[in-house]
């Protein structure tokens, strides 16, 4: 694929139920970050991966929200018992590489993911 | 903790004006910068990335400065269009990206 990819584009679940988000990067690219974008919130780092590895899991809002990365691709995002305070859209950004000084630090986004809780 | 803050909020000019975006941010130890747009119920578009050796960057009707020392980045947008309608977001980054609350631009036709 050209792009970053999620999956659901949206997600409408009942309060207390668990979700997964899923997040294709772009082929070849070793970084991947996860992001929250909430209303009057703005945009927040969650979680960034280097590989399979997460070395900065501090944006986080608790422990009902993990998240892994596997065969230095796909990764998903899980909340479980979701709360309203939850509903957010969620979203996902690969980039070639992590170091200082070089393009391939650049961020590419994916479209999101609208995660509603009732 | 770094804070990214963008000026104004909201700009509503008539088609053909010139747009000025302002961006600052309170810790200059950064990669890059990067401004992004995006159009309502989608994700983020790149726009400029400016790495944070470099003092501006250009594309077509864009050009966005970089003034690393005092903390501050300025997208410029010639002859706006109706188009350019969106909501700009700046974004520095040491690996991750911190964002500031965006620039919400309505261009009238």
């Amino acid at each position: 694929g050209a792009g970053v990819s999620q999956s659901p584009s949206n997600k409408v679940t009942e309060k207390g139920k668990d979700v997964e988000l899923r997040c294709d990067p772009i082929s070849g690219h070793t970084a991947l970050y996860w992001y929250r974008q909430s209303l009057g919130q703005g945009l927040e780092f969650l979680i960034y991966f280097q590989g399979n590895s997460a070395p900065d899991k501090s944006g986080l809002p608790s422990d009902r929200f993990s998240a892994e990365r596997t065969g230095g691709s796909v990764s998903t995002l899980t909340i479980q018992r979701t709360q309203q305070e939850d509903s957010a859209v969620y979203l996902c950004a690969s980039s070639l590489g992590v170091g200082q000084g070089t393009r391939d630090n650049e961020q590419f986004f994916g479209p999101g993911t609208r995660l509603t809780v009732l | 903790k770094q804070e990214v803050t963008q000026i104004p909020a909201a700009l509503s000019v008539p088609e053909g004006e010139n747009l000025v975006l302002n961006c600052s941010f309170t810790d200059s130890a950064i990669y890059n910068l990067q401004w992004f747009r995006q159009d309502p119920g989608k994700g983020l578009t790149s726009l400029l990335l400016i790495q944070s050796s470099q003092r501006e960057q250009t594309s077509g009707r864009l050009n966005a400065s970089l003034d690393k020392s005092s903390g501050r980045s300025t997208l410029y947008i010639a002859a706006s269009q109706p188009g350019d309608s969106a909501t700009y977001l700046c974004a520095v980054k040491v690996y991750k990206l911190s964002f500031g609350a965006g620039t919400t631009v309505t261009v009238r036709a």
